[in-house]
């Protein structure tokens, strides 16, 4: 069964620094990857997605993530941390179950960046 | 284009108290899925459909919550009765068929059961 692992549910960064979400999936078939970002008081949004297009994928507002087969491991990443970032984030992989679309999502990492 | 609508955005009631939810998802969208947010448990998927007929309901914690998705653009989710430990944020997101398509989500539903 698929399932995806956030290493470290909070995660604080000065502002300027390098932002690192960590994320491993565990995946029978080459996986589908998303990552989400969900502000206070709002849904979830979509931030990048992994289609194996590429294995660097770029998304929104600076961030990207690199997928690495070898390290089953789909890590988030920003150069450098804005205020804005402060949000929970969360790495989700989709697979099909029983024909139909199957989204699993990580427990979420809260970012915190520090002025 | 409109995003997916959820309502009420708040509830608070009283505990016994029948509750719905609703949600409209965007068009065209095949799939719509139901989630509950807690601090304890995190984001929990209740139940989600296929083209109006419900997939896997294995997330649904009890016989006292239901949801039903009648047609392509609208989805209810129902409490009957309801007691504090449901007070959570419940969220309601549609997709494009396809393992690669991402969801999107509406802004949820805070509810508080007193």
């Amino acid at each position: 069964a698929q399932s995806v692992t956030q290493l470290g549910s909070h995660v604080s960064v000065s502002e300027g620094a390098l932002v690192l979400l960590r994320c491993n999936y565990s995946s029978s078939v080459p996986p589908y990857l998303f990552w989400y970002v969900q502000y206070p008081n709002q849904g979830l949004q979509l931030l990048l997605k992994y289609t194996s297009a590429a294995t660097l994928v770029k998304g929104i507002n600076g961030f990207e993530a690199e997928f690495k087969k070898s390290e089953t491991s789909f890590h988030l990443t920003k150069p450098s941390a804005h205020m804005s970032d402060a949000a929970e984030y969360f790495c989700a992989v989709s697979d099909l179950a029983g024909g139909y679309q199957k989204v699993t999502f990580g427990t979420g990492t809260k970012l915190q960046v520090i002025p | 284009d409109a995003g997916v609508i959820q309502s009420p955005r708040h509830e608070v009631t009283e505990m016994g108290q029948e509750v719905t939810l609703r949600c409209k998802p965007i068009s065209g969208h095949d799939y719509l899925f139901w989630y509950r947010q807690t601090m304890m448990r995190g984001l929990e998927l209740l139940i989600y459909f296929n083209n109006n007929v419900p997939i896997d309901d294995s997330g649904m914690p009890e016989d006292r919550f239901s949801a039903k998705m009648p047609n392509a653009s609208f989805s209810t989710l129902k409490i009957q009765p309801s007691e504090p430990r449901d007070s959570a944020v419940y969220f309601c997101a549609s997709s494009d068929p396809g393992t690669n398509q991402p969801q999107h989500f509406g802004d949820g539903t805070r509810l508080s059961i007193l």
